[in-house]
């Protein structure tokens, strides 16, 4: 079974401040996929990142960043010098590499973020 | 990245009446379509997949019954919500694949219906 958990469900930091959003996941297959979406109060999700379980690499896009570390069965994403527009629900899924779980997106319960001038 | 609509965006019915959703894919061919129900504050649950051209597989505790899935063509698959009830008010999104890019998936911007 898959499972991704976001203990965090809801961060409020004022404008400039960094946020990190934790992810933590169970999977028994050896390849998948994790993603980052935002979900704005409009409801359409935003697709932030996705990463392979092969690709470490932690990756860097403007003022997000990721932290993939296989060993802990984490891929955190933190916000730099976070904004008023970054208020947001985010999500943390995993899809499967197999056969009967591929595509199958597993969501976390989401993390709220708040972020007040 | 590929474009996948949803019709409508919203929808308001009363209680006991059908509902249909249609997700399709823009400008590529989806051979595989998901569905999912997101409830108010709540997270995306998966309710059933749907492969052109065969029947739908449903995860446990969905309804094949009330919640009908037809993907009937490579680029559209519709939900139909039948007999709503209250409880079935709820965001819907779809989500599709292609067989060419099996590892990426579209979503759609999804429906958010209201039973009265």
């Amino acid at each position: 079974a898959q499972k991704v958990t976001q203990a965090q469900t809801e961060i409020s930091v004022v404008e400039k401040e960094d946020v990190t959003l934790d992810c933590v996941y169970e999977t028994r297959d050896t390849t998948y996929y994790l993603f980052w979406y935002k979900q704005p109060p409009s409801g359409e999700l935003v697709f932030l990142i996705r990463r392979n379980s092969f690709d470490e690499q932690n990756e860097i896009s403007g003022r997000y960043s990721w932290n993939f570390q296989k060993s802990t069965s984490s891929f955190n994403f933190t916000i730099t010098a976070s904004q008023v527009v970054d208020s947001a629900v985010y999500f943390c899924a995993l899809s499967g590499g197999l056969t009967d779980s591929w595509g199958k997106f597993q969501f976390g319960a989401g993390t709220q973020v708040v972020v007040t001038p | 990245g590929a474009v996948v609509s949803q019709h409508p965006s919203r929808v308001i019915c009363k209680s006991g009446t059908s509902v249909k959703i249609e997700c399709r894919s823009l400008d590529f061919q989806a051979t595989t379509m998901f569905w999912y129900r997101q409830f108010p504050k709540q997270s995306l649950m998966l309710m059933a997949t749907s492969n052109e051209g065969s029947k739908a597989t449903y995860e446990q505790g969905v309804e094949k019954d009330k919640f009908l899935i037809n993907h009937a063509s490579l680029t559209l698959s519709t939900l139909t919500v039948t007999s709503a009830h209250p409880e079935d008010s709820s965001f819907y999104i779809c989500s599709a694949s292609s067989e060419r890019e099996r590892d990426e998936q579209f979503f759609g911007p999804g429906t958010r219906l209201t039973v009265l």
